[in-house]
């Protein structure tokens, strides 16, 4: 089974709705992200959260929000999605202290 | 101008040709720079990691930090085309990227040719 799972997978929504994506790891780990992937765009951090106590903003939050429902849950959500939210969302975990990040498969979200 | 610069190809090589992918930064903070490989439609994995400047090999793979002229590099000896991917440099001023996390670069895509 993969260490850290997506879901769903693939999703397509009107603008206007809110979505929420989840992700759930088995590695034990205590900071989790969420990154979205644009064509010509490279990965962009939108939150991240240390612990459960702990989440941060990152370079590209306006317009997400997110909850980290236990150590293993991270999961992000888009209150009124809107057709530039269209991207891959990744999901990673890493141990604190430590440079490896490790990433989910991705959601591939499309906003009509 | 971006912090990371990476050429987004695509780099199209015939296989067993020795690949260079590069990316330059301006952020003189960073000292901890990574190379991750992207299949499609799958997450990024970590290939190598450096810390300041120096070499690092692994297998077939290399990475190089030349950090007084902000310039990182991957190379790919005897380039296979299960290497076909896209390759993204990562790097940040702490371990584990501390507050501000990874900045990537965008990503370049690779194809050897068999």
């Amino acid at each position: 089974d993969a260490d850290v799972t997506q879901t769903p997978r693939n999703r397509i929504t009107k603008t206007g709705k809110r979505i929420m994506l989840e992700c759930s790891q088995t590695k034990g780990h205590d900071r989790m992200y969420w990154y979205r992937q644009d064509p010509g765009l490279g990965l962009r951090l939108i939150y991240y959260s240390f612990d459960v106590k702990d989440i941060n903003k990152g370079e590209i939050s306006d317009g997400y929000s997110v909850s980290r429902q236990a150590q293993a849950k991270f999961s992000l959500s888009l209150e009124s999605a809107i057709p530039n939210q269209t991207a891959l969302y990744f999901c990673a975990t890493s141990v604190g202290g430590t440079d490896t990040q490790y990433f989910g498969p991705g959601t591939r979200l499309t906003v009509l | 101008q971006k912090e990371v610069e990476q050429d987004p190809g695509p780099l199209s090589v015939p296989e067993g040709a020795i690949v260079s992918l590069n990316c330059t930064y301006s952020n003189s903070a960073f000292q901890y720079f990574m190379w991750y490989r992207q299949y499609s439609r799958k997450g990024p994995e970590l290939l190598m990691y450096t810390y300041s400047s120096g070499n690092k090999e692994d297998g077939r793979f290399t990475a190089q930090v030349d950090k007084s002229s902000k310039y990182i590099s991957l190379f790919i000896r005897d380039s296979q085309p299960s290497d076909s991917a896209t390759y993204l440099c990562a790097m940040s001023a702490r371990p584990g990227g501390g507050a501000d996390g990874l900045t990537f670069g965008k990503g370049t895509h690779l194809i050897i040719q068999p």
